[in-house]
């Protein structure tokens, strides 16, 4: 069973601190990996996406790969609180377009 | 460029009934694919279509099915429905790109209540 996971939350950080949001996978195979941002009541919103090993920065953003080690980060520098929200890692395979998400984790930034 | 749109926006329907719900891609895309969302379960695969032909399934009982059209839009079936079957129904649409990643964007989903 190919499985993401993500750590456990809420996490909670006070505004302008860096949030830091993990996963790891399970399918050494996974080519794709994306961070989606989810307001409650609203749908996925894709934030990033990262195919190769380092680090890939968009603005506040920060994702970073490690194939080896099957571990995904999001780094959420000068965390706003607009950025309070559920984030879903999603990895999939490449050769389809099936996308296995996290269970997600909830950000919460206090002003 | 409009995005992923889908109708209708909720639903409420009793047990036993049957549902369909549509999604209409952003415009160039050719791959549809469906999600569940659930509190307890989270999101879901249920089905990709491209080029109107399945090419990817989930693992849900056959009460859930789907189509897709020439134009790339899709619809999902749901049939004999079950409590369980309550959840964000969630439309996600992409190019794809030959032998490249994969991006998919997400449409607004349809809520369904199942009484």
């Amino acid at each position: 069973q190919k499985e993401v996971e993500q750590n456990s939350g809420p996490l909670s950080v006070p505004e302008g601190a860096i949030a830091s949001l993990n996963c790891t996978y399970s399918d050494r195979v996974s080519q794709s990996f994306f961070w989606y941002r989810q307001y409650s009541g609203k749908s996925p919103e894709l934030i990033m996406s990262i195919y190769s090993n380092g680090d890939k920065e968009d603005g506040r953003f920060t994702a970073q790969l490690n194939k080896a080690s099957q571990y995904v980060s999001l780094l959420i520098r000068d965390s706003q609180p607009s950025d309070s929200a559920t984030y879903l890692c999603a990895v999939s395979t490449g050769a389809n377009s099936k996308l296995t998400f996290g269970k997600g984790i909830t950000l919460s930034v206090r002003p | 460029k409009a995005g992923v749109t889908q109708t209708p926006r909720y639903l409420i329907k009793t047990r036993g009934q049957q549902v369909t719900l549509s999604c209409s891609p952003i415009s160039g895309h050719r791959s549809v694919s469906w999600y569940q969302q659930t509190p307890g379960q989270g999101l879901q695969f249920l089905f990709e279509y491209f080029s109107e032909t399945q090419r990817n399934k989930g693992n849900f009982p056959g009460r859930f099915s789907g189509r897709q059209f020439s134009n790339s839009r899709s619809e999902m079936n749901v049939s004999t429905l079950e409590l369980g079957d309550s959840a964000l129904y969630l439309c996600a649409s992409s190019l794809p790109l030959a032998g490249g990643p994969d991006t998919q964007y997400f449409g607004p989903g349809t809520r369904l209540t199942v009484l």
